[in-house]
């Protein structure tokens, strides 16, 4: 099974925006509306950040967002901080099983 | 508060079978939500495992069912992981995680702090 596609690294100056992708294909991310995205510091166990496409959990700042177009899904992260340097990863929904992406270390400039 | 804990040997030889046992407090397993795995192997990224209803209805990544099974313990509010015939590619931190009623191979809630297994002779 394929993982799916997420750039390595990503960047920002505190208070810009950044988007992150993750492509995935007709049969994952094209095909449900359940796709999440967590949120790792080094050391740490991932936090979940968004769910079902683009619905926050309660204590995840409203500078995070998501949406999907086709086969790729975005995450947004709006007014950078410092403390927003992390990996990412996106999940999807392939059919039988959920799918990680390879994750996108993000940095603040 | 959900916590979950992870517990089990450190170090497993070739061959043998991984055990690995997640403790449950604030929220009872029998509650609703899927209870499972997640692994990462050192410096790469996440990989579902398996997870399991209180009820017995376990779900398998694919890749990997033949060697899984994914069970709980109602009874001491914990669920359990056995892989076996384990190999250095099994060698990964290793959480324990809450996935959501229908999303559950997607969306996890609560993760446990890990527990790294390194599978070596």
């Amino acid at each position: 099974q394929s993982a799916l596609t997420q750039p390595p690294s990503a960047s920002g100056s505190p208070g810009q925006s950044v988007t992150i992708s993750c492509s995935g294909t007709s049969s994952d991310v094209g095909n449900y509306n359940y796709v999440s995205w967590y949120q790792q510091h080094p050391g740490k166990a991932p936090k979940l950040m968004i769910y079902e496409v683009n619905k926050r959990p309660s204590e995840v700042p409203d500078r995070f967002s998501g949406s999907k177009s086709g086969n790729t899904a975005s995450l947004t992260v709006s007014g950078l901080q410092a403390d927003d340097e992390a990996d990412y990863y996106c999940c999807s929904y392939a059919g039988t099983h959920g799918v990680f992406g390879g994750g996108t270390k993000l940095t603040v400039l | 508060q959900v916590q979950l804990q992870e517990s089990g040997p450190g170090l497993v030889k070739p061959s043998e079978t991984l055990s690995l046992t997640c403790s449950v407090s604030g929220y009872s397993i029998t509650s609703g939500y899927f209870w499972g795995w997640i692994r990462q192997s050192p410096g790469e990224g996440l990989e579902w495992i398996g997870s399991t209803y209180y009820s017995g209805n376990a779900l398998y990544n694919p890749s990997l069912r033949s060697r899984v099974t994914v069970s709980s313990d109602t009874s001491k509010n914990q669920f359990s992981l056995k892989m076996n015939s384990v190999t250095a590619a099994d060698t990964a931190m290793y959480y324990c995680v809450r996935g959501d009623k229908q999303t559950a191979m997607v969306t996890f809630d609560y993760w446990g702090q890990g527990a790294l297994v390194t599978v070596s002779s």
